[in-house]
C-alpha cells in the first residue's frame, strides 16, 4: 500500500460544477497536509495547507478526517482554469530531521466549457 | 512568491558529459530537496538536505550527487549523462516547522542525447 494515495483520474466536468478529490494517507502519525496544483509541464505551486479543522478559500474547501486518515478537496463553481493536476502533499513523521513530504500520485482535474 | 531559482531552464547535452544543475534560494530555508519527474508521472525524491553540510539520497535511487556548502545553494552534479536521465528535475525548499509548505524553482528540463 502506497504511503499516500489519491483518487485515480482524471476527472472530466463541465464549467460550474462541483468536485471532489479524495486523498488516504497511511501514517496515523502524519501531522501536517497540503493541496498543491501542478500545471502542464510546470512546477508544483501550494494551493492551501489543510488544517484540522477544515479550511476554505475562495472555491476551494480543504477538509481533514483524521480518524479515516483522509484529507479532501472541494472546488466549487469550477472555471477553464482549474484544469491542472492535484497533488496530496502529507508530512508523515514530523520528527524526522530531514522533514521528507510525501507526494501523492496526482489527480488530474479537465474542466471543459 | 518564493525565491528559489533554477538555472539552466533547459538543457540538451551529450552522453558521457558531466553537468551540473543550479538551484538557489533567498529565504534561508534550512530544507532543501530535489526531485526527478517525468511527464505525466509522479514526482520522486532523489536527494535531500536539512542543513548545511547535510545530504541524504531519496526513495529513487540516482547516479547523480548533491552537495550543501552553503545554506542558499544545493547543486545536483552528474558526472556521466546518460539518455535515461532525460527528465525533470524540480528542485524545493522549505523553513523549519511542522506546518512548512514545500517552495518550488520552476524547474530543469533536462534531455541527454
Amino acid at each position: 500500500r502506497k504511503e499516500v494515495e489519491q483518487d485515480p483520474g482524471p476527472f472530466n466536468v463541465p464549467e460550474g460544477a462541483t468536485v471532489a478529490f479524495n486523498c488516504t494517507y497511511s501514517n496515523s502519525a502524519s501531522q501536517s497536509f497540503f493541496w498543491y496544483r501542478q500545471d502542464c509541464r510546470k512546477e508544483p505551486k501550494l494551493l492551501m495547507s489543510v488544517y484540522s479543522s477544515g479550511n476554505e478559500d475562495g472555491r476551494f474547501t480543504a477538509q481533514l478526517n483524521r480518524a479515516s486518515q483522509y484529507i479532501s478537496l472541494l472546488i466549487r463553481d469550477s472555471k477553464l482554469s482549474d484544469s491542472a493536476t492535484y497533488l496530496c502533499v502529507v508530512n508523515p513523521d514530523p520528527y524526522n530531521q530531514g522533514g521528507k513530504l510525501i507526494f501523492g500520485q496526482g489527480t488530474e482535474l479537465s474542466v471543459k466549457p | 512568491e518564493a525565491d528559489i531559482y533554477q538555472t539552466p531552464r533547459y538543457l540538451v547535452i551529450g552522453t558521457g558529459k558531466k553537468i551540473t544543475l543550479e538551484c538557489s534560494q533567498t529565504m534561508g530555508h534550512d530544507k532543501m530537496y530535489w526531485y526527478q519527474q517525468d511527464p505525466g508521472m509522479e514526482l520522486h525524491l532523489i536527494h535531500y538536505s536539512y542543513g548545511v553540510n547535510s545530504t541524504e539520497k531519496g526513495d529513487l535511487s540516482s547516479e547523480s550527487t548533491v552537495s550543501r556548502i552553503r545554506t542558499e545553494h544545493f547543486p545536483l552534479t552528474l558526472e556521466s549523462a546518460r539518455p535515461s536521465h532525460t527528465s525533470q528535475y524540480l528542485c524545493a525548499s522549505r523553513e523549519k516547522g511542522i506546518n512548512s509548505p514545500l517552495h518550488f524553482g520552476n524547474g530543469t528540463r533536462l534531455t541527454v542525447t
